[in-house]
């Protein structure tokens, strides 16, 4: 299967800083990268549809202002959480969609302090 | 609203038996995929069943997608500690530009 890697894999922040999550496919051009949050004991939730070379689709109750997703590229795409706070701690999961399919990367897991 | 229904939540059964997990919805998908998760890592793919009625065999793993492609199971054979995990279906709604709607998982837990 098609190879995603994300970076970092885990990360610590106080309240009110950014964090920049990366996105890559490794083996493969994705025109189109998702990203979805997953709380403990939860499953996946979709919150937003990265398109390469225009603005990103979010899903409904996710704040575009506080997730800024940029994918520049054919295998880029970051997640950028401005102003985290306690509740925003989760694991980030990224996929990447190869024709029919799509491949998640290994997830960030994501501490506000 | 959850568009996918998956049961059982969870399941803890012994080396040797057999099990089904269930997916249901009301909504057509063009495509159903199973994933296993471990935990702290992303899912991975099993298998991707698009056609109604399709069958997949992945060694003792059996997929099945329903006729109308509003449903699916996932059955183990002769289940074995290895497969203890989270087991996950996810729907697609259009041909891939859409992101995938998640069930809620099945923890699956295989006892020697």
């Amino acid at each position: 299967g098609a190879v995603v890697s994300q970076h970092p894999s885990r990360v610590i922040c106080k309240s009110g800083t950014s964090v920049k999550i990366e996105c890559r496919s490794l083996d493969f051009q994705a025109t189109t990268m998702f990203w979805y949050r997953q709380f403990p004991k939860q499953s996946l939730m979709l919150m937003a549809t990265s398109n390469e070379g225009s603005k990103a689709t979010y899903e409904q109750g996710v704040e575009k202002d506080k997730f800024l997703i940029n994918h520049a590229s054919l295998t880029l795409s970051t997640l950028t959480v401005t102003s985290a706070h306690p509740e925003d701690s989760s694991f980030y999961i990224c996929s990447a969609r190869s024709r029919l399919e799509q491949f998640f990367g290994p997830g960030t897991r994501l501490t506000v302090l | 609203t959850q568009l996918l229904e998956q049961s059982p939540q969870f399941l803890s059964i012994q080396e040797g038996e057999n099990l089904t997990v269930y997916c249901n919805s009301s909504s057509v998908f063009s495509s159903l995929q199973w994933y296993r998760q471990e935990p702290g890592e992303g899912p991975v793919l099993l298998v991707t069943v698009v056609t109604g009625g399709e069958v997949k065999k992945l060694k003792r793993l059996t997929f099945q997608f329903g006729d109308a492609r509003k449903d699916s199971s996932l059955h183990i054979t002769a289940a074995q500690p290895g497969d203890t995990g989270l087991y996950l279906c996810a729907g697609a709604k259009g041909r891939g530009a859409d992101g995938l709607t998640f069930g809620k998982g099945t923890h699956l837990i295989i006892q020697p």
